[in-house]
């Protein structure tokens, strides 16, 4: 069954320091999304996109962050100068459709930051 | 503001009883909802959305619109229906498209 892959699992980073999270969504899914979950806390939406834009960012999405899909297949989300409480685990989903469909899930990439 | 509570952060049974994980929500649009479910050291997956009105591992959920809940139920729990409980509300309009999740029920179920 096709999945959502992402790497790292884990990332240990200094604060300042840029960190790239990879993502590799599932091959025909049109999609992509960056979600967060800081320990404790609920899961929050971060960023979507779709047609390689940006189709809808939060609050959270702010300059420090931006997304890209360099190659067709990779969808990556950057932070440009990590702070401490950017510590979060950051799932990458994608979904065939934008409306009412099912969003497939990676399994996240726990982000330190120390 | 679009919202999703789910006001129980545990909930605990005993395996063959009647569960029931609740979520409200607050949306001024047309409200699209989900379950997704999160086993232990597994990846975050889609258990039910209302839309399909199925029944999935035996869990169903019924939008209420009236009094704006989408609660999941299961009458009789089995061990392996532990797991993390995120009720989650799609925004779609215009260039929207993303999930509200709630804050996730943690189930328990004892033998």
């Amino acid at each position: 069954e096709p999945e959502v892959t992402q790497t790292p699992s884990h990332q240990v980073t200094q604060m300042g320091q840029e960190v790239i999270l990879r993502c590799v969504p599932i091959s025909n899914h049109l999609y992509f999304y960056w979600y967060r979950q800081i320990l404790g806390q609920k899961v929050e939406f971060l960023v979507s996109f779709y047609n390689n834009e940006i189709s809808e960012k939060s609050e959270i999405f702010d300059d420090q962050f931006s997304v890209e899909r360099p190659d067709g297949s990779n969808f990556t989300l950057k932070i440009r100068s990590t702070k401490l409480e950017d510590s979060a685990m950051y799932f990458c989903a994608s979904s065939l459709e934008r409306v009412n469909t099912e969003a497939f899930f990676g399994q996240g990439t726990r982000l330190t930051v120390v | 503001a679009q919202r999703v509570t789910q006001p129980e952060k545990l909930l605990s049974v005993f395996k063959g009883a009647p569960v029931e994980l609740k979520c409200n929500y607050s949306y001024s649009g047309s409200p699209e909802l989900f379950w997704y479910v999160q086993y232990s050291r597994q990846r975050l997956q889609l258990l039910l959305r209302h839309i399909s009105r199925e029944s999935i591992k035996g869990f169903t959920a019924d939008l209420n619109k009236g009094e704006t809940s989408f609660h999941l139920k299961k009458p009789f729990a089995q061990e392996e229906d532990s797991a993390m409980y995120y009720c989650a509300l799609g925004q779609y309009g215009g260039s929207q498209g993303n999930l509200i999740f709630g804050k996730g029920t943690k189930l328990s179920v004892k033998p």
